[in-house]
């Protein structure tokens, strides 16, 4: 199985709402990744979880918090957005950090915020 | 952090060779270079990885320098289902966040 799943495919949100994305993946990988990205631009590191420690991007806003449950899962729970934060946001993940081994993504979760 | 520069679109017809070249010149001795595949509103597909030389696989080939400043994307014959944006990737995470996409080369694949 080298599939990469998340939920959900779309979702509408409100500034006010909280809402999570979930990312799961079964291929036994230790690196897990959220990425960020708006139309015509290329994907946008935000998060990275290797061996279940997690690296900050440090220009993400704390509206956006990651959580790794397990090292199948990944959350990235959502609060307070704003309508830029409107994108597609993608996870990913490989077999380590390293950068020595090829990233599998998901499908991708598309986020409108109203 | 090894930045990495495409150019921005190229045109192919069905059938020829296409080549895509990425510059990165600060690459680190750690570093490797991949190149993904994206289709709208798809996520990215891996297609190569190489370190230093030549790599081939069923897809696309990979030709990298001596020097590692700079690496080529070769896709042969290419088809209409090729159009994409394809990604040149350089970087090595361990403890800093250096993993970066580049800005992308939209090929676009003619009949």
């Amino acid at each position: 199985d080298t599939e990469v799943t998340q939920t959900p495919k779309h979702l509408v949100m409100g500034m006010t709402n909280k809402k999570s994305l979930k990312c799961e993946q079964h291929m036994g990988h230790r690196a897990m990744y959220w990425y960020k990205q708006k139309a015509k631009k290329p994907p946008e590191l935000m998060f990275v979880y290797s061996y279940e420690k997690l690296s900050i991007n440090e220009s993400v806003p704390s509206r956006f918090s990651p959580e790794c449950p397990n090292s199948s899962l990944l959350n990235l729970h959502l609060h307070a957005l704003q309508p830029e934060d409107s994108a597609l946001y993608l996870c990913a993940s490989s077999q380590d950090g390293t950068g020595r081994y090829e990233q599998y993504f998901g499908p991708g979760t598309r986020l409108t915020v109203t | 952090l090894a930045k990495t520069t495409q150019p921005i679109s190229m045109d192919s017809y069905e059938g020829q060779e296409v080549n895509i070249t990425c510059s990165h010149n600060n690459i680190a001795t750690n570093d490797y270079i991949t190149w993904y595949q994206q289709f709208p509103s798809q996520g990215p597909r891996f297609i190569i990885q190489g370190y230093k030389t030549k790599v081939t696989n069923e897809v696309a080939s990979l030709f990298i320098p001596a020097d590692r400043k700079s690496s080529t994307l070769s896709l042969p014959r290419v088809s209409l289902s090729d159009t994409a944006v394809y990604y040149c990737l350089v970087g090595a995470f361990y403890n800093n966040n250096d993993m970066r996409f580049g800005a992308g080369t939209r090929l676009t694949v003619k009949p």
